[in-house]
């Protein structure tokens, strides 16, 4: 059974430019994350998917961020315009159950880089 | 707030020694602790999780941890390292935060095994 899947990677841009990031969940799991994962840190949430619908978004600086989950499947997290201190691994988790004691299953990130 | 400390952060053993990860939470209920092992390039995989019941839980790869309510710790624990546990690994509770339930995580300890 294939993992989470990310794409990109890696990505450099620079500053004030938009970027996006790309997350496919296990096939099955109607719950979907996005967490930032600074330097020496462990990974802080930045939203909780249950199916399409957005249930925590607390941690998601709006401003700047934004993420969708149309069909409850893949999801897109988007940063528009992008600022240095973005600079971080981007990592998508997913689970099948809806609560936070749920084993959640992550991707291998995306690495940003802003110039 | 819940909160998780790990007070070290890098960490270094000769292979074939034993080994113990050192994990304190803050967390008013009986809490939900985990283990996750990031290797470079790779996402978290969950080595293991404890809800109730036995205080002393196995893991995968080897690894146990044992939850003490009195010191409000869950260290981890492998009686003799290989070379290919060099990774690094976080402690997480779950934990009320913000109004809504969620992983939270330690700033991790990096393991490195010398041969």
């Amino acid at each position: 059974e294939a993992g989470v899947v990310q794409s990109p990677r890696y990505k450099i841009i620079e500053k004030k430019q938009p970027v996006a990031f790309w997350c496919n969940p296990i096939s099955g799991h109607n719950t979907l994350y996005w967490y930032r994962q600074n330097l020496g840190q462990g990974p802080e949430l930045l939203i909780r998917y249950e199916n399409e619908e957005a249930v925590d978004d607390s941690q998601l600086p709006k401003d700047r961020f934004s993420a969708e989950r149309l069909k409850g499947v893949d999801s897109t997290l988007k940063i528009q315009p992008a600022e240095l201190g973005d600079s971080a691994v981007y990592l998508c988790a997913s689970s099948d159950g809806q609560g936070s004691a749920d084993t959640q299953y992550f991707g291998p990130g995306t690495r940003l880089t802003v110039l | 707030a819940q909160s998780v400390t790990q007070p070290d952060i890098h960490i270094t053993v000769s292979e074939g020694a034993s080994l113990e990860l050192r994990c304190n939470y803050s967390y008013g209920a009986t809490p939900y602790l985990f283990w996750y092992v990031q290797s470079p390039g790779q996402g978290l995989q969950l080595l293991l999780k404890y809800f109730s019941g036995d205080t002393l839980v196995q893991g995968i790869k080897g690894f146990e941890a044992e939850f003490k309510r009195s010191q409000s710790s869950f260290n981890l624990r492998k009686p003799s390292v290989h070379w290919s546990d060099a990774a690094e690994y976080f402690c997480a509770v779950a934990g009320f935060s913000g109004g809504y339930n969620k992983l939270i995580f330690g700033a991790g300890t990096r393991l490195a095994v010398h041969p």
